[in-house]
């Protein structure tokens, strides 16, 4: 098994550009959810899922949107890019009764 | 603000001591998990802790969660330079994780 996987490993982006950050996972984990890291602020809590076709806001959604039309995927959409979301991103995933998270490696951005 | 307060957030020692990392809030949570995270990496799982006062063991890794639920504690005794990481307490509500900042731990040869 891959895990989660989260492509790209590296972006950077320019204001106001968009872009899709992929997130897949193969072990058919219902609840599935972003993360954003800055330094010195632990993971902030962006979007989650807890199963396909169904998404909710966490601490930090503004400026991005996601989707999940199938258990495997879980994209997250950043429509006009901002200096503000220079971030390490992370896809997780997990059990509905265990709630223990699998992480991905992460996406590292950068937008000038 | 965070939900969840960690304590020191940095921690440097010397190989074969002791550390302890506390993880403190004013709420209280169905269970609590600790994660340690290395640069470049994703945070991996190290523990789920699930009642109040229970202390589980893992080697050298001791975790203790606070009888009313709200606070836990990560002791490593004898550490090693491969404990060296980012060590991060998250607390569960419904569906989701609230993290801590982290400690950050560097065990020195």
């Amino acid at each position: 098994n891959a895990g989660v996987t989260q492509t790209p490993k590296f972006r950077i982006l320019k204001i106001g550009q968009s872009m899709t950050l992929q997130c897949t996972q193969d072990m058919n984990h219902n609840y599935m959810y972003w993360y954003r890291q800055d330094p010195g602020m632990g993971l902030k809590l962006i979007y989650y899922s807890v199963g396909a076709g169904i998404t909710d806001k966490g601490e930090v959604p503004n400026g991005y949107n996601v989707s999940r039309s199938t258990t495997e995927d879980f994209p997250l959409r950043l429509e006009l890019a901002a200096p503000s979301q220079t971030s390490v991103y992370f896809c997780a995933s997990s059990y509905p009764l265990s709630y223990e998270q699998y992480f991905g490696p992460g996406t590292r951005l950068t937008v000038t | 603000t965070q939900l969840l307060e960690q304590s020191p957030q940095f921690l440097s020692i010397q190989e074969g001591e002791n550390l302890t990392v506390y993880c403190n809030s004013s709420s209280v949570f169905s269970s609590l998990q600790w994660y340690r995270q290395e640069p470049g990496e994703g945070p991996v799982l190290l523990v789920t802790v699930v009642t109040g006062g229970e202390v589980k063991k893992l080697k050298r890794l001791t975790f203790q969660f606070g009888d009313a639920r709200k606070d836990s504690s990560l002791h490593i005794t004898a550490a090693q330079t491969g404990d060296t990481g980012l060590y991060l307490c998250a607390g569960r509500t419904d569906y989701k994780l609230s993290f801590g900042a982290g400690t950050t731990v560097t065990v020195r040869a």
